[in-house]
This record gives C-alpha cells, sequence and structure tokens, in this order.
C-alpha cells in the first residue's frame, strides 16, 4: 500500500512569504501529526489531527497553523516566515484513536523548506 | 542527502560487532517507548516500541530494555551492518490532554565500519 505522501519534497521560500506544506496520509489512516526537524532542536511535534479536528498542539507560535479535510489529507501553513522556519518538516499518519499505541505511526520523507 | 543532525553524538562500530544505543527519558509517566531510524533523506522508519510493563522487548536482531527507575531506554542491535548506518531516535508518548504525541530524544548517529 502507498505510504504517507509530502508534497513538495523541498522550497526556499523567501523571509516574510508564508508557505503551505501538503500530507496524504497511509488510506484509512485518520490520524495526521506533524513534526518539525532541525540540527539544533530535533524533532518537535506541532500539532495532530484527527477527524478534522485539531486535538493537540505543541509549543509553536500562532504562525504555525493546520488542516485536515475530510479524506483525511493534511496541510499545514506558516505565515510571515522567519530565517528560523528553515527545517525538515514530517508528517505522520496512524489509525490512532484516543490513548492507542502510537507505534503505529509512519512518517512522510518530508518537506525541506529554507528561507532565505 | 539532508543532515538530519550535525552535531550528534556518534557510535561507531565495525560490521559484525553488536551495537548498544542509550537513551534519557524525561517523564516518570510515559507508559509508551519507541526506537526509530532515520535514514539520509527519509522519515524516520519505526524499528521497535516496549509498554513500561515490560523490561525487554525482542525483535529481528533487536533489543529494547527499559530501566524505569532511572528512566533510561536502550537500543541493541546483534550483528551490526552498514545498512544499520543512520540516526536513531527515542521517542515517549507524552500524553496531552489523553491524546497521543511522540517527544523524541535528540539522537544518535551509528556509523558502522567494514
Amino acid at each position: 500500500k502507498a505510504g504517507v505522501t509530502q508534497t513538495p519534497r523541498y522550497l526556499i521560500k523567501t523571509r516574510g512569504q508564508q508557505v503551505t506544506l501538503s500530507c496524504s496520509p497511509i488510506s484509512g489512516h485518520r490520524s495526521v501529526s506533524w513534526y518539525q526537524q532541525t540540527p539544533g532542536q530535533g524533532l518537535q511535534f506541532l500539532f495532530e489531527y484527527f477527524s478534522e479536528t485539531q486535538r493537540n498542539k505543541g509549543n509553536f507560535p500562532g504562525r504555525f497553523s493546520g488542516r485536515q479535510f475530510s479524506n483525511s489529507r493534511s496541510e499545514m501553513n506558516v505565515s510571515t516566515l522567519e530565517l528560523g522556519d528553515s527545517a525538515l518538516y514530517l508528517c505522520a499518519s496512524s489509525l490512532a484513536g484516543r490513548n492507542s499505541d502510537p507505534g503505529g505511526y509512519t512518517f512522510g520523507s518530508g518537506t525541506r523548506l529554507t528561507v532565505v | 542527502g539532508e543532515s538530519v543532525g550535525l552535531h550528534l553524538p556518534t557510535l561507531s562500530v565495525q560490521e559484525g560487532d553488536n551495537s548498544i544505543i542509550n537513551c534519557a527519558y524525561s517523564n516518570s509517566a510515559s507508559d509508551y517507548f519507541i526506537w526509530y531510524k532515520q535514514e539520509s533523506g527519509k522519515g524516520p522508519q519505526f524499528i521497535i516500541d516496549i509498554r513500561s510493563n515490560m523490561d525487554k522487548r525482542q525483535g529481528q536482531r533487536v533489543t529494547v530494555l527499559l530501566n524505569k527507575t532511572v528512566k533510561h531506554l536502550s537500543l541493541q542491535i546483534a550483528a551490526t551492518q552498514p545498512g544499520d548506518s543512520a540516526v536513531y531516535f527515542c521517542a515517549e508518548n507524552g500524553f496531552s490532554g489523553g491524546y497521543n504525541k511522540l517527544i523524541f530524544g535528540a539522537g544518535t548517529r551509528l556509523a558502522v565500519h567494514p
């Protein structure tokens, strides 16, 4: 079966612009989580969506937002980009219901965002 | 490929040796732990998991040990192969409002030499 698909693979944006990243989960998976990965901070949780509802959010400024569609595909948006937003953005999908095992998370290959 | 981490601790081993990668976790209430492998240019790949009611769990060539007393997790890889070269992350399930949220460790780079 197809894995988690993230598009685009690479992106270069200018400081102050906004960007939208897309994630298509594994078919049947209803939970999508987003993570930011940088050399300095490692992997940090951004937010999680389940059935079109954000049910968990990390400690990121309001410039970072997301949404999930009825087909479980998810997008995240970053507005007013800063140089420090340069990172690999990863999404992970799972069947996960409440308090279920997160070991079923499958990660995509990520979108490499560079802000110049 | 992309650099996952420029200043990660590195474990260098000879092909065929056993590798042990260690991780300290932060939350004594965490009840579920996972090890991931990340190769250059790819997302993290699930290796093995363990619940807090267990001390040890074995998979194919991998064993995870959990010491809740000192909040320590380790991943043992038997007969390490060049294909095992990657960055390894431990993650704990940080419950937030009852929903799952993974908290990742900083990672360790495993370099396997022939």
